[in-house]
């Protein structure tokens, strides 16, 4: 099947910094990759639709502006949260959808700790 | 996406089947049901999908009723790594792009060893 690499799977940072989350499609090409948000004990919520050449497209209530999603390549999206806070730490999760069934392929997300 | 309703937790014994309902009464006619699932501090996993038939493969099977009101995914034989949040989710195909998935609360299945 699909592979969906995600990297880093853990990281602390302290407030106000940024931080960086890479998510690759390893053996396939995924023009769209979609970027979700798990607080502990709750279900995924979909964060943003990450688009190869064009920018992202954020669900209602998603700041763009600290959530910087960038899609360079058809292997890469990035997902930037900017000046974090301790309210931003979630288990983050990417996927990438493959064929016209749109089954969709995930990471094995990062854990995000702002002190 | 169409409202799926799941059990919030199920319990089972090692090594025996497993059968896990999604009641999605207001399915529309191009709605296929997804099931994915999610181990613990993982990211979820497809697991299988259909439209009208039932459906396996090598992790399950997928009973679909003949209305389409309701689905049932069958695990034959349930491993203790078969513990894990799983989610029915239907997904429209409408020839253009894909969508992001829309995760409701899912089952919480517990194995019993």
């Amino acid at each position: 099947g699909a592979v969906v690499s995600q990297h880093p799977s853990r990281v602390i940072c302290k407030s106000g910094t940024s931080v960086k989350i890479e998510c690759r499609s390893l053996d396939f090409q995924a023009t769209t990759m979609f970027w979700y948000r798990q607080f502990p004990k709750q279900s995924l919520m979909l964060m943003a639709t990450s688009n190869e050449g064009s920018k992202a497209t954020y669900e209602q209530g998603v700041e763009k502006d600290k959530f910087l999603i960038n899609h360079a390549s058809l292997t890469l999206s990035t997902l930037t949260v900017t000046s974090a806070h301790p309210e931003d730490s979630s288990f983050y999760i990417c996927s990438a959808s493959l064929g016209s069934k749109n089954i969709q392929y995930f990471g094995a997300g990062t854990r995000l700790s702002v002190l | 996406d169409a409202k799926t309703t799941q059990p919030n937790s199920m319990e089972s014994n090692e090594e025996e089947p497993v059968h896990l309902p999604c009641n999605h009464s207001t399915i529309s006619g191009t709605d296929y049901i997804h099931w994915y699932r999610q181990l613990p501090s993982q990211g979820p996993e497809y697991v299988i999908h259909g439209l009208t038939s039932n459906v396996n493969n090598r992790m399950a099977s997928l009973a679909i009723a003949e209305d389409r009101k309701s689905s049932t995914l069958i695990l034959h034989r349930a491993t203790l790594r078969d513990a894990a949040v799983y989610y029915c989710i239907l997904r429209v195909y409408s020839g253009g792009g894909a969508d992001g998935l829309t995760f409701g609360k899912g089952t919480h299945l517990i194995i019993q060893p």
